[in-house]
């Protein structure tokens, strides 16, 4: 299984500040990466797919690049309602597997 | 508007079954592969089984194998997940998700509670 080494687990931010929270897979995944926003009580909601494509309605002061092993997601200029944990999943192999999550909080 | 709304989650004892389902709305059912992902609080996020779109071909996790069945009917744009042999690691909210390019729908999720 490929293991995906996700960091920070948390994260404190100001309004207007740019967070990254990286990822790191086992092994080269090919750039399939996808990045989740999750509120509390609520199911996950797909931001980026494919490293750095935003999916429809995902705002464009998130972001995300990287190659081979190494990822990275970020919130530029953060507004209150991007507080929420956020995943990594890889889908390049089977079994798919997520990062262990980034709680991101107000400072 | 994508719809997936799941049920049948409860409460039971451990070695015995439980039947999700997950009923689809707002897009071609037929034309998307499927899936369910389970969330606890201490192994996070893990996905559990996927099924194409005829339902020819099915995948799941090692730790489900040979316990959890995936399945669906086309005709009733719904999704099912047969669970026997439960065991207290299964205690879980599970989503059911659509699978795109990745999960890029989901449920509101259903608890399952394996307990005694």
């Amino acid at each position: 299984d490929i293991q995906m080494t996700q960091s920070p687990p948390s994260l404190s931010a100001s309004l207007g500040d740019k967070v990254t929270i990286t990822c790191q897979a086992s092994q080269n995944i090919n750039k399939y990466i996808a990045w989740y926003q999750q509120k509390p009580g609520k199911a996950p909601r797909q931001l980026i797919r494919y490293t750095s494509t935003l999916v429809s309605g995902t705002p464009s002061r998130f972001s995300g690049s990287g190659s081979g092993r190494d990822y990275s997601f970020s919130i530029s200029n953060v507004e209150s309602e991007d507080i929420a944990s956020y995943y990594c999943l890889q889908y390049d192999n089977l079994p798919y597997t997520f990062g262990a999550g980034t709680k991101l909080e107000l400072k | 508007e994508v719809q997936l709304v799941e049920s049948g989650g409860g409460l039971v004892q451990p070695g015995r079954s439980l039947k999700l389902s997950c009923a689809a709305s707002g897009f071609t059912f037929s034309n998307y592969g499927m899936a369910w992902v389970r969330q606890t609080p201490t192994k996070g996020l893990e996905w559990v089984a996927s099924i194409s779109t005829g339902g020819g071909n099915t995948y799941y996790r090692d730790s489900v194998k040979g316990r959890f069945t995936i399945s669906r009917d086309n005709a009733k744009n719904t999704q099912y997940l047969q669970m026997d042999s439960l065991r207290s690691e299964d205690t879980a909210t599970y989503y059911c998700a659509r699978l795109g390019a990745t999960f890029d729908y989901w449920g509101q999720g259903v608890m399952v509670t394996v307990s005694s």
